[in-house]
């Protein structure tokens, strides 16, 4: 079975500059989450994804910050215009439908995004 | 609120060394607990989980944790330390109940160094 797939890898751009990151989750799961982990510190939900509906998204930063998923398989976080406090690594999970959390997330590599 | 603490940022040992790693939780109800693990340049993998079965906890690569409710705590040990072992290690909690059960909150991490 693949895995989270995200991509890019890693993405540096400058402040100012629009930056899209891309998550495929693993194939039949509804629940799709975004974490961030800002430079030292804690690794931050910023929300999650049941199919193509927004269940929580109360971890988002500002409005800079735009996540989709359309068709409620693969989702897109883009961040415009970027800041340089949005560097960071970006985490995405999935899990299983009914996906209660004690299943455990299965989590991407992440993309780690550095503004300049 | 949950949150998560985690005492000691870094862990040098030796190898074939104890691996402790501490993880204190806070919580009125027992959260479901997990310890996660990200390899250098890799994601966040799962190394075992807490969900109110037996108190002590058997994961991956030889770790364990047990959960005392007495102390809020959720320790990581492993009896014999192997180079592989270094990496990062997070604790975490979610609520069993709730509209947030299934949003995991992480401690800030703590870096195991093995020294040969």
């Amino acid at each position: 079975e693949a895995g989270v797939t995200q991509f890019p890898s890693h993405s540096v751009i400058e402040k100012g500059q629009t930056v899209t990151l891309r998550c495929d989750p693993i194939s039949g799961h509804d629940n799709l989450y975004w974490y961030r982990r800002v430079m030292g510190k804690e690794i931050k939900f910023l929300l999650h994804f049941v199919k193509e509906s927004k269940q929580d998204e109360s971890g988002m930063p500002n409005n800079r910050f735009l996540a989709e998923r359309t068709g409620g398989t693969y989702s897109t976080l883009k961040v415009q215009p970027a800041e340089l406090e949005d560097s960071g690594v970006y985490f995405c999970a999935s899990s299983q439908t009914g996906g209660q959390v004690n299943y455990g997330y299965t989590f991407g590599s992440g993309t780690r995004l550095t503004v300049v | 609120a949950q949150s998560v603490t985690q005492l000691g940022s870094h862990v040098s040992v030796s190898e074939g060394a104890l691996v402790l790693l501490r993880c204190n939780y806070s919580s009125s109800v027992p959260p479901y607990l997990f310890w996660y693990v990200q390899y250098p340049n890799q994601g966040l993998q799962l190394l075992l989980k807490y969900t109110s079965a037996a108190t002590l906890v058997k994961g991956i690569n030889g770790f364990e944790a047990e959960f005392k409710k007495s102390e809020t705590s959720f320790h990581l040990t492993k009896p014999s330390a192997h180079m592989s072992d270094a990496a990062e290690y997070f604790c975490a909690v979610s609520d069993r109940y709730g509209t947030s059960y299934d949003k995991v909150i992480f401690g800030p991490g703590t870096s195991l160094s093995v020294i040969p």
